[in-house]
């Protein structure tokens, strides 16, 4: 069974400091790694993935997230936080070798909130 | 840009009743899944389709709920004597087979609230 952590419900930081929303999840084999984006009320909005290569996966709106094999961790990061990034962020994994299966495992979620 | 869209956004409707939500995805992408998220969790697979061929069921997917997608494009998700405990936000997505972890695009959602 595969299944995902966000360990923390809400990360609090100052517009235009780092900020970093932690993920980790249990598979097997490889995953595919995903992190979602959701705004009150509105369904969820694709970030990034990982599937193979990099280690550090580049995507929307200036977000990026690092896949550690040995920490089965996917965190996502982004230099300077802006007001307009809080919401709700949703890490979701799915097992590579499942290749019938599509379904993805998400987390808890984690509310990102940036103060002015 | 036309995204994944579903309708209704809100229904409310009372224990006993039968609800449909319908369900349009992306043009040209040939996978349509279900998900369920309640509120303070993370979405719940439920179904997903590939064209119109439904190829995976949660075991959440109880015999009240069933879904279709007929000729391949729309999808309706049809919920038999509503309990309480479907109350909940029901999220559809869909996806382009490119072959390896294609990335699923979700749509407003459908909040159905039984009371």
């Amino acid at each position: 069974a595969q299944s995902v952590a966000q360990p923390e419900d809400q990360v609090n930081v100052a517009e235009g400091n780092p900020l970093t929303v932690k993920c980790t999840y249990s598979v097997s084999g490889n995953p595919y790694l995903f992190w979602y984006v959701q705004y009150p009320n509105r369904g969820l909005q694709f970030l990034l993935k990982y599937i193979t290569g990099d280690n550090l996966v580049k995507g929307s709106y200036g977000f990026e997230a690092e896949f550690n094999k040995s920490q089965t961790s996917f965190h996502l990061k982004k230099p300077s936080a802006l007001v307009s990034d809080s919401a709700l962020y949703f890490c979701a994994v799915r097992a590579a070798m499942d290749t019938g299966r599509r379904a993805l495992t998400f987390g808890s979620g984690t509310r990102l909130q940036v103060q002015p | 840009d036309t995204g994944v869209s579903q309708n209704p956004r809100h229904k409310i409707t009372k224990r006993g009743q039968n609800v449909t939500f319908r369900c349009d995805p992306i043009s040209e992408h040939n996978r349509l899944y279900w998900y369920r998220q309640t509120l303070g969790q993370g979405p719940e697979f439920l179904t997903y389709f590939q064209n119109e061929a439904q190829l995976e069921k949660s075991r959440l997917l109880s015999d009240r709920f069933s879904a279709e997608r007929p000729k391949g494009s729309f999808s309706t998700l049809e919920i038999q004597r509503t309990e309480q405990g479907d109350s909940a936000m029901y999220l559809c997505a869909s996806s382009l087979d490119r072959g390896e972890a294609d990335t699923q695009y979700f749509g407003p959602g459908t909040r159905l609230t039984v009371l």
